[in-house]
């Protein structure tokens, strides 16, 4: 059973840029949420979806914006990137539900230049 | 709002020494609390939960951590370390124990094991 994959693993962008990043939740998920971790920080969630919508949402600014499609996969998309964007993005995938548990995975590393 | 705040952001211990990882949190709910560990180039693997039920919690690969409410603490501990654990911890808190809730992480703390 393959946990949650994410592509690319790493990116290289420079600033004004637009990028998407994108996630495959393990199977028998339903909901996805994205956290950026800078360096030397914890990750800080960005936003949630679930039945394609988004439910949550962290204090980050409309240029991140993002999809869930019905297969439940996800895609992240930032615009206007600056270089304060740079950072591994995490994707953590769930089944809804009391008591269950995000599980993460590896991550994409996105450096603006 | 809900705040993590990791005490020590590098520990260093001897293959065999006891791990003590801080954590104390802020909530102004009830709190779930959870620690992750993040290998080099990994994404983040869930190590242990509270959600309430005994204050001790057992994890994966020899860790426990306990809840003290009186303390806002939720420290991590091991009574012997491996090589293998060196990496990085994170704790975690959320208003509650569902995948729907948003998880609040601290800076997270690089445990070193030396030989």
């Amino acid at each position: 059973d393959a946990g949650v994959t994410q592509s690319p693993t790493h990116l290289i962008k420079t600033r004004g840029q637009q990028v998407t990043l994108r996630c495959s939740p393990k199977s028998g998920h339903d909901t996805v949420s994205w956290y950026q971790q800078a360096l030397g920080q914890g990750p800080q969630f960005i936003f949630q979806y679930y039945e394609e919508e988004e439910r949550q949402r962290g204090n980050f600014p409309d240029r991140f914006s993002g999809h869930q499609f019905p297969n439940y996969s996800s895609e992240l998309n930032v615009n206007a990137l600056l270089l304060g964007d740079s950072a591994l993005y995490l994707c953590a995938s769930s089944l809804r539900g009391l008591g269950e548990t995000q599980y993460f995975g590896p991550g994409t590393r996105l450096l603006v230049l | 709002a809900q705040s993590v705040t990791q005490l020590g952001s590098h520990v260093s211990v001897s293959e065999g020494a006891l791990v003590l990882l801080r954590c104390n949190y802020s909530s102004s709910v009830p709190p779930y609390l959870f620690w992750y560990v993040q290998y080099p180039n990994q994404g983040l693997q869930l190590l242990l939960k509270y959600t309430s039920a005994a204050t001790l919690v057992k994890g994966i690969n020899g860790f426990e951590a306990e809840f003290k409410k009186s303390e806002t603490s939720f420290h991590l501990t091991k009574p012997s370390a491996h090589m293998s654990d060196a990496a990085e911890y994170f704790c975690a808190v959320s208003k509650g124990g569902g995948s729907n809730y948003k998880l609040t992480f601290g800076k997270g703390t690089l445990l070193t094991v030396n030989p």
